[in-house]
């Protein structure tokens, strides 16, 4: 079946701080992978995806790699602000259909 | 990029009453729109596909008679919580894929909070 995993949160670190959350998934075929954004109170914005393995997705810092080989979409960015703080999910379109991960909160302090 | 809107942001109702919550592709045209529901600290439940001009598809576990979908137009989808209760109570997400587009871009709308008394 299809299925994404992410790590749990709350992960909480300093502005500045270098930013990981893991991401892996199972699916059948080829599946594109995404990261979307939730700000409080608000709907899922869009912030990055990556279509085909080895693909590099990136936005606003953020980064993430598509890979096959240990079917991992791992979320990074190397110097976070106080404004990224959100709860932040993982991904995968297979047949037309989403699977989401359960989501990560990150709280970033001044 | 896409945007979808929806309507109301925010709703509270009275226990047995039904809602409607509706979901526009403002500046494209969705020939399919997806309903979601998002329970407190949890991630996105998919709850029914909706195709232009046809019925909707419920995933396993949805009532369809308690929440009933129409998509009569390519540009807007309806979600109707029939006889709310509180355990209706979520955060009510749409989405809407760009039939022009690739096949898997979706664009989200940004939710609706509904509270059942």
């Amino acid at each position: 079946g299809n299925s994404v995993t992410q790590m749990e949160g709350p992960v909480t670190l300093s502005e500045e701080a270098f930013l990981t959350i893991n991401c892996t998934y199972t699916a059948t075929g080829y599946p594109s992978l995404f990261w979307y954004v939730q700000y409080p109170g608000e709907g899922l914005q869009l912030l990055l995806k990556a279509t085909k393995a080895d693909d590099k997705g990136s936005n606003k810092g953020f980064e993430a790699t598509y890979r096959k080989e240990t079917t991992s979409f791992h979320l990074e960015k190397g110097s976070v602000q106080v404004s990224d703080s959100a709860v932040y999910f993982c991904a995968l379109v297979n047949f037309n259909k989403f699977y989401f991960g359960s989501g990560t909160k990150l709280n970033v302090k001044p | 990029g896409a945007v979808v809107s929806q309507h109301p942001s925010r709703v509270i109702c009275k226990s047995g009453t039904s809602v409607k919550i509706e979901c526009r592709s403002l500046d494209f045209q969705a020939t399919t729109m997806f309903w979601y529901r998002q329970f407190p600290k949890q991630s996105l439940m998919l709850m029914a596909t909706s195709n232009e001009g046809s019925k909707a598809t419920y995933e396993q576990g949805v009532e369809k008679d308690k929440f009933l979908i129409n998509h009569a137009s390519l540009t807007l989808s309806t979600l109707t919580v029939t006889s709310a209760h509180p355990e209706d109570s979520s955060f009510y997400i749409c989405s809407a894929r760009d039939g022009r587009g690739q096949y898997n871009e979706q664009f989200f709308g940004p939710g609706t909070r509904l509270t059942v008394l």
